[in-house]
């Protein structure tokens, strides 16, 4: 199947520095890749909608200058927390579908464990 | 908002038991989509088991099945022959109109040798 892959798994920064978290589609072109958070023990909850070639759709309430989403190429999409803070730390996870039906599977990268000190 | 409602936090079941994990929705697409996936402690998402909303029949997938009953806009996976290996956090998802999957809150299973 379908293989997202998500770099890196696992990091702490210091309080006020950022950071990049990237999202590959290993074997399939994703126009569209999505972007969410989850904090322990709750749900997935969508941060982003990444666009190839344009700007991305943030949902209500999450902050884009915070979250800079660049959706460069058909197989790759980035994820900035710029001056990231401790409330910022959470788990982040970016998913892409092949195919555009609704019953087109969502592949999830491994997702990428923040922790902001 | 559209919702998904899944009631259960947490479940717990006896090895080699069958279980069911519930889920209720909301939506006003005419067609739509449901998954369900389960999060180990390692957090990957694996895929488990797609219905869409028109298909005749439940699906099934190894050990996975999904009782689907539209009407009642409820899509409960049922696990057959627990395994411990099945202890782990299960989501339901929809898809629709919209390309991204909406999740439901939930639910820890714990299997029991």
């Amino acid at each position: 199947g379908a293989v997202v892959s998500q770099h890196p798994s696992r990091v702490i920064c210091k309080s006020g520095t950022s950071v990049k978290i990237e999202c590959r589609s290993l074997d399939f072109q994703a126009t569209t890749m999505f972007w969410y958070r989850q904090f322990p023990k709750k749900s997935l909850m969508l941060m982003a909608t990444s666009n190839e070639g344009s700007k991305a759709t943030y949902e209500q309430g999450v902050e884009k200058d915070k979250f800079l989403i660049n959706h460069a190429s058909l197989t790759l999409s980035t994820l900035t927390v710029t001056s990231a803070h401790p409330e910022d730390s959470s788990f982040y996870i970016c998913s892409a579908r092949e195919g555009t039906g609704i019953g087109s599977e969502a592949f999830f990268g491994q997702g990428t464990r923040l922790t902001v000190v | 908002a559209q919702k998904i409602t899944q009631t259960q936090p947490g479940m717990f079941v006896q090895e080699k038991e069958a279980v069911t994990l519930d889920c209720t929705y909301d939506t006003s697409d005419p067609s739509y989509g449901l998954f369900w996936y389960k999060q180990p402690s390692s957090g990957e998402m694996i895929f488990l088991i797609y219905q869409g909303s028109y298909d005749q029949q439940n699906a099934t997938e190894g050990r996975y099945s999904l009782n689907f009953q539209k009407a009642r806009k409820s899509a409960n996976l049922v696990i057959s022959a627990s395994q411990l290996g099945d202890s782990a956090m299960y989501f339901c998802a929809r898809s629709g109109s919209a390309r991204q999957l909406t999740f439901g809150s939930g639910t820890q299973l714990t299997v029991l040798p």
